[in-house]
């Protein structure tokens, strides 16, 4: 069936370093993604997000890429910091009514 | 701080039971979402709620229903509760519907134990 996934389950990276969060997904009808960030224990928190006519957009220290030929998207977050520990989602939105399906997530691990 | 507030935040019921999760969407959402996220997993939709209609399901049984009020805060409602109903429950409001582009808000949840 149709879904979306992470291509990488955990990543660690280096305090300082720059971090790239993949993720595929096989509805080509989806207008409207987001990607949310899970500290343990809590909601998901809104980080950026990006609509299908767009394949790029910025916001502070992230940066989203959607590439619809190949139905991908990527978070990519600047100079990682140890408060970035957590664990990312993309949705996206498959219909008019604001149903959003996710991935099961990746874990981001920042080493100091 | 999403001006989405959901309670309980925490509770324990037995298999068989009957629970209700309440959410306050914010200020001026006229939409609200529930999702079940079990451990591990993402979340996952269960149902929407737009001006006190239901409006969408997911693959969940009718044993899981709900309702909006007039100022838009929402219950969900879980009968005859099996094990695998354990889980974090967040709602998530947003404004309107059929425009691209409404971000979704979340909660931090209500954490479910059935026992």
């Amino acid at each position: 069936g149709e879904s979306v996934g992470l291509h990488l389950p955990t990543l660690s990276v280096q305090e300082g370093d720059n971090s790239i969060i993949n993720c595929a997904y096989s509805n080509s009808a989806s207008d409207y993604f987001i990607w949310y960030k899970q500290e343990s224990g809590k909601g998901p928190q809104f980080i950026i997000d990006i609509r299908s006519n767009m394949d790029k957009r910025q916001g502070q220290r992230v940066t989203v890429l959607l590439n619809k030929t190949v139905k991908h998207l990527s978070l990519q977050i600047a100079a990682t910091q140890p408060g970035d520990s957590a664990v990312y989602f993309c949705a996206e939105r498959r219909d008019n009514f604001n149903k959003f399906y996710f991935g099961s997530g990746t874990k981001l691990n920042v080493k100091p | 701080e999403t001006g989405v507030t959901q309670s309980p935040t925490h509770l324990i019921k037995t298999r068989g039971q009957q629970v209700t999760l309440r959410c306050s969407s914010q200020s001026g959402h006229n939409t609200v979402s529930w999702y079940q996220q079990a451990l591990g997993q993402g979340p996952q939709f269960i149902f929407q709620y737009y001006r006190e209609e239901e409006n969408g399901r997911g693959n969940f049984p009718p044993r899981f229903s709900g309702l909006q009020f007039p100022n838009y805060s929402s219950e969900l409602n879980v009968n005859a509760l099996e094990l695998d109903d354990s889980a974090l429950y967040l709602c998530a409001s947003s404004l309107a519907t059929g425009l691209a582009g409404n971000t979704i808000y979340f909660g931090e949840g209500s954490w479910l134990t059935v026992v």
